[in-house]
């Protein structure tokens, strides 16, 4: 079974712009959540999509976004980055069985490089 | 608010256990993770725990938990030069909210 797959995995941008990161999750899952990681903030939550709806939503700026398609797929976008931005961005999936719902499995992520 | 800590660094030689340590504060926290990320990767789950459990044993992975104390553990017996990386600690309560709380995570080293 194929793992959580986040394309692309290097992306470098100038401040301004505005970026959009993909993730897949593992066949059957429907739930996708985003994760921002910087050496001085450490992991934390951006947003958690399921069945194409947002359920939860971290303390992040409008800029952030997302969203999830009928396949489950999911992208993030960042509208006028910022220095700041620069982190990797790790994407996890969960099943939505009783069980193991709120075990997630986490793509290798994106590393985003803002100039 | 939810907060987890951890120590920041562990130094162990080869065949030695390494116990790296995690305390949380939200008493509602259901199910609590240890996560691995070597450099440049992913995270990579390595157990998980409820809070109904004391203890779990997976090969070379062993996780205590106390509830009261709000403590959680993870001991690697026979520690390999493969371990060293960093080992985060995270929580969630059991809302059907899927996001994680994770501590800062603790670099282990691991000397031949």
């Amino acid at each position: 079974k194929a793992g959580v797959t986040q394309t692309p995995r290097y992306l470098i941008k100038t401040r301004g712009q505005q970026v959009t990161l993909s993730c897949s999750p593992i066949s059957g899952h429907r739930s996708v959540s985003w994760y921002q990681q910087t050496p001085g903030q450490g992991l934390q939550f951006l947003f958690e999509y399921f069945s194409e709806t947002q359920r939860n939503k971290g303390n992040f700026p409008g800029r952030f976004s997302g969203r999830q398609f009928s396949n489950s797929r999911s992208e993030m976008n960042v509208s006028t980055l910022e220095l700041g931005d620069s982190a990797l961005y790790l994407c996890a999936s969960s099943s939505n069985s009783p069980i193991a719902k709120n075990i997630q499995y986490f793509g290798a992520g994106t590393r985003l490089s803002v100039l | 608010g939810e907060d987890v800590e951890q120590s920041l660094f562990l130094s162990v030689r080869e065949g030695d256990s390494s116990v790296i340590n995690c305390t949380y504060t939200d008493s509602s926290s259901t199910y609590l993770y240890w996560y691995k990320q070597e450099p440049g990767a992913g995270l990579q789950l390595l157990t998980y725990i409820f809070s109904n459990m004391d203890m779990k044993q997976d090969q070379r992975l062993t996780v205590l938990l106390n509830k009261k104390d709000k403590h959680l553990s993870l001991r690697i017996a026979d520690t390999q030069t493969g371990d060293s990386a960093i080992y985060f600690c995270a929580e969630s309560p059991d809302t059907g909210r899927r996001a994680l709380t994770f501590g800062s995570g603790t670099r282990l080293q691991v000397q031949p």
